[in-house]
């Protein structure tokens, strides 16, 4: 069983669109994330949520929104895309969000904006 | 939450030992360093983790000298697909992960 999942693998879409990304986990974890990993491969959480608190990096555009259904799920959906939003973005998991715990990443969505 | 410095790039032979060292000069108490790896087209995962001293599992090794400030990641006799990008992270339970800095990683190239 694949422990975080995202669907879709690749996606490929025009400037302007609104697209929305799927992220599942079944490890039972309580906190979920969103990171991005632009084409120098620097790695950068865009947000951290749990059912208590949802966590914003302050450089992220409000044309992106984590929205949870439930504990399993945290999807992403990005409004009015830009160029610049051409990335490879993982989902991630941990337990209960410290910085000391083990985070579980999916395989990853490879976003291209023409 | 401490940042991290790593040389941006290694080459290792196959069945040498790789050492990977991480700088982290700022270090607190309570925190924790923990190793990522990252293959090609794929998400990182959980390599290591410790506090002080040797930390030893069955992939790598991980060196902590007394003063916490570095440590280093150790993987024996090194194969092609250990070639990978290898993070090194500090935090502790009490910092949300949302802290946390990856930054670009250490990427090391096996050579046949």
């Amino acid at each position: 069983d694949t422990a975080v999942s995202q669907t879709p693998k690749y996606l490929v879409t025009q400037m302007g669109n609104d697209k929305s990304i799927k992220c599942e986990q079944n490890l039972g974890h309580d906190t979920m994330y969103w990171y991005k990993q632009d084409s120098k491969k620097f790695l950068k959480i865009m947000f951290s949520y749990n059912n208590k608190e949802l966590i914003i990096n302050e450089t992220v555009p409000n044309r992106f929104s984590p929205k949870s259904p439930d504990k399993a799920h945290l999807n992403l959906h990005i409004n009015s895309l830009e160029l610049g939003d051409s990335a490879v973005y993982f989902c991630a998991s941990s337990l209960s969000g410290g910085a000391d715990e083990t985070q579980y990443f999916g395989p990853g969505t490879r976003l291209l904006v023409l | 939450l401490a940042k991290t410095t790593q040389p941006i790039s290694m080459d290792s032979y196959e069945g040498q030992e790789v050492n990977i060292t991480c700088s982290h000069n700022n270090i607190a108490t309570n925190d924790y360093i923990t190793w990522y790896q990252q293959f090609p087209s794929q998400g990182p995962r959980f390599i290591i983790q410790g506090y002080k001293t040797k930390v030893t599992n069955e992939v790598a090794s991980l060196f902590i000298p007394a003063d916490r400030k570095s440590s280093t990641l150790s993987l024996p006799r090194v194969s092609l697909s250990d070639t990978a990008v290898y993070y090194c992270l500090v935090g502790d339970s009490l910092t949300g992960a949302n802290n946390l800095f990856f930054g670009t990683g250490t990427r090391l190239t096996v050579i046949p």
